[in-house]
């Protein structure tokens, strides 16, 4: 099946420190989607991107649909103690819908006292 | 206020005995989907429902079966569980497969394999 590159796996950073995390693939999407997922919970949306260069806030969390259809980012700023958790992105490709929606392998945050 | 309710949260079960998962929805979403998650992975696929067109994934085993006897339910039923089974069953909609639609997860149910 097709590959969603995420990284980094894991990030240990302080409160307050800013957090990047991209996925990369080399085949083209549709949109592009972000969700966090808490310890034995469901994943939650954070951010849905549908247009290339498209760039969305929602709060501290900023992601980017990159131009060539291949990647995206997310950005934490200000991060706080909640923000702990496994963040993945997911896309669906070009001429599929949701039904062929990819996952990446996820970035776990832990954030150090 | 939960729109994706999955219960039960916690299902224990024993080898080879037949297990149903359950899910609902209040978002009245054409679709749903089933999803399994094992520890530190991406969820996998293991079939959705449009309305009430099922679609398995190639990869699916026979071992796993669904029915949506409505728009608001939809269950997993697991006739012979192995000790690979024992996974993080999430349960997703979208109101239609193409764009614009995001998946909204339950909770999932963490089913144990004894």
């Amino acid at each position: 099946g097709q590959q969603l590159n995420q990284s980094p796996q894991s990030m240990f950073i302080q409160e307050g420190e800013d957090v990047s995390m991209n996925c990369t693939s080399s085949s083209i999407f549709n949109t592009w989607l972000w969700y966090k997922q808490d310890p034995g919970e469901g994943p939650v949306l954070l951010i849905a991107l549908y247009k290339a260069g498209e760039l969305t806030s929602n709060g501290r969390l900023t992601a980017q649909f990159g131009i060539t259809r291949k990647d995206s980012f997310l950005n934490i700023s200000a991060s706080i103690p909640s923000d702990v958790g496994i963040y993945f992105c997911a896309g669906d490709l070009l001429n599929f819908g949701n039904e062929k929606l990819t996952f990446g392998t996820g970035t776990r945050l832990t954030i150090i006292p | 206020d939960a729109m994706v309710i999955q219960n039960p949260r916690y299902q224990v079960t024993q080898f080879g005995k037949p297990v149903t998962l359950s899910c609902s929805q209040t978002l009245n979403h054409n679709v749903m989907y089933w999803y399994q998650q094992k520890s530190s992975q991406a969820p996998k696929l293991l079939f959705h429902y449009y309305d009430k067109d099922f679609n398995n994934e190639a990869d699916t085993p026979d071992n796993f079966q669904s029915r949506r006897p409505n728009t608001s339910f939809c269950f997993l039923d697991i006739r012979s569980p192995g000790l690979g089974d024992a996974a993080m069953y999430l349960c997703a909609t979208s109101r239609v497969t193409g764009n614009n639609s995001p998946l909204h997860f339950g909770n999932g149910t963490r089913l144990t394999v004894t």
